[in-house]
């Protein structure tokens, strides 16, 4: 079946600093792959996506490439901010499945 | 723009209780899920419906029914609460299954006492 598995939190970063959030995946098909944010007493939100091989999902300052190859898709944004502490959750959406897997959750804390 | 409304929001429950909790989306989509979400386990999916008058089971189904007898609500039901059934619930909806984007609820808290 299809799986998503993230880094572990929580992750502690300064005001600034460069984050990278690990995702990779397991599927049988082509999937679709995301990224949602859970800003603290709220629901997901879609942070950003990319649908094939090679596409880069970018929004807010945030990047991911979908990678076949390594079948992965981190999160990534060059200086990240105060308001960017939430816990950021990887998911992938494969046609025929019925449903959307995913990962585990990864907290972001940064600090001023 | 209400996009999927989840209620009630809060509620406290005791034990061998029972109740619904409603989700309600104006998306006119197909899709519709129900997830729990516990410290460190993430999301998990409880059951799904992929139209009106569907309804199929997810990985943690036991304990909960559900109903999805008109298109834009999704219905979730404890029919004997118990304290482990104390989480935040997700309602969420897409169109279909094809890589299109979910969209969630707000969550409702639930304690079990």
């Amino acid at each position: 079946g299809n799986s998503v598995t993230q880094m572990e939190g929580p992750v502690t970063l300064s005001e600034e600093a460069f984050l990278t959030i690990n995702c990779t995946y397991t599927a049988t098909g082509y999937p679709s792959l995301f990224w949602y944010v859970q800003y603290p007493g709220e629901g997901l939100q879609l942070l950003l996506k990319a649908t094939k091989a090679d596409d880069k999902g970018s929004n807010k300052g945030f990047e991911a490439t979908y990678r076949k190859e390594t079948t992965s898709f981190h999160l990534e944004k060059g200086s990240v901010q105060v308001s960017d502490s939430a816990v950021y959750f990887c998911a992938l959406s494969d046609y025929g499945y019925q449903k959307v897997t995913f990962g585990t959750g990864t907290k972001l804390q940064v600090i001023p | 723009n209400a996009g999927v409304t989840q209620t009630p929001k809060f509620r406290v429950l005791k034990t061998g209780q029972s109740m619904t909790l409603l989700c309600a989306q104006d998306m006119n989509h197909e899709y519709m899920y129900w997830y729990r979400q516990d410290p460190g386990m993430g999301l998990r999916l409880i059951h799904y419906s992929v139209g009106e008058g569907t309804t199929a089971k997810g990985e943690v189904p036991d304990g909960y029914n559900v109903s999805r007898l008109k298109k834009q609500n999704f219905l979730l039901g404890l029919e004997s609460a118990a304290p482990s059934q104390t989480s935040v619930y997700f309602c969420a909806s897409s169109r279909d299954s094809s890589g299109n984007t979910i969209y969630f609820g707000e969550g409702s808290w639930l304690t079990v006492v």
